[in-house]
């Protein structure tokens, strides 16, 4: 079954710092991941996914993910990260039947004015 | 098109009672997903609809909880009797999806559950 791992839970930086967070996936199939965003009161927004490709995806709001296999990661990351992007992120993995996700744990971000 | 629409958007009520949630996906959207998220465990699955169809359940907490979907445009997630641990924000999500295939889940604005 697969899994997946988000190590940061809570990340605090100031606004134009840059932001990387972390995402490590267990799976033996085909490999599709997806970066959601979940901003203060509101619901489950995609920002990006991988499916096949260019490893380095882009996405909205100036977020890319890169997609290394030999590491079992895909990472988030932003040059330079605002208030307005102070959420919980949320990494993901599809199963093969491509119908269900697993998600991480989630990593709340802070960005401080 | 509204969206993921779920209903209520709080519900606070009081342990033992019968709680029903409520969700219409987004029309031409053949599969349905129950997530339930708490600080402590995240963002879990609890059960998967695909053409109205309980696909995977394995999810679900345990007997006290129970979802249908009596056709495409509307599902429920029930909980009885509830008890203070169920409470949580419970979202609803819904895709596209067909064989081996995959479109983005869209995500409901989700229903806030307090059992006192």
């Amino acid at each position: 079954a697969q899994s997946v791992s988000q190590h940061n839970h809570h990340v605090i930086l100031s606004e134009a710092a840059s932001l990387e967070l972390g995402c490590n996936y267990s799976y033996g199939g085909t490999v599709n991941l997806f970066w959601y965003v979940q901003y203060p009161g509101q619901h489950l927004q995609l920002l990006l996914k991988y499916f096949s490709g260019d490893p380095l995806v882009k996405g909205i709001k100036g977020f890319e993910a890169e997609f290394i296999k030999s590491k079992f990661s895909f990472n988030l990351r932003k040059p330079s990260v605002q208030w307005s992007d102070t959420a919980e992120y949320f990494c993901a993995v599809l199963n093969n039947a491509g119908n269900m996700l697993t998600f991480g744990g989630g990593t709340r971000l802070m960005v401080k004015p | 098109d509204a969206g993921v629409i779920q209903s209520p958007r709080h519900e606070v009520t009081e342990m033992g009672q019968e709680v029903t949630l409520r969700c219409k996906p987004i029309s031409g959207h053949n599969s349905l997903f129950w997530y339930r998220q708490t600080m402590m465990r995240g963002l879990e699955l609890l059960i998967y609809f695909n053409n109205n169809v309980p696909i995977d359940d394995s999810g679900m907490p345990e007997d006290r909880f129970s979802a249908k979907m009596p056709n495409a445009s509307f599902s429920t997630l029930k909980i009885q009797p509830s008890e203070p641990r169920d409470s949580a924000v419970y979202f609803c999500a819904s895709s596209r999806t067909g064989t081996y295939s995959y479109n983005e889940q869209f995500f409901g604005p989700g229903t806030r559950l307090t059992v006192l």
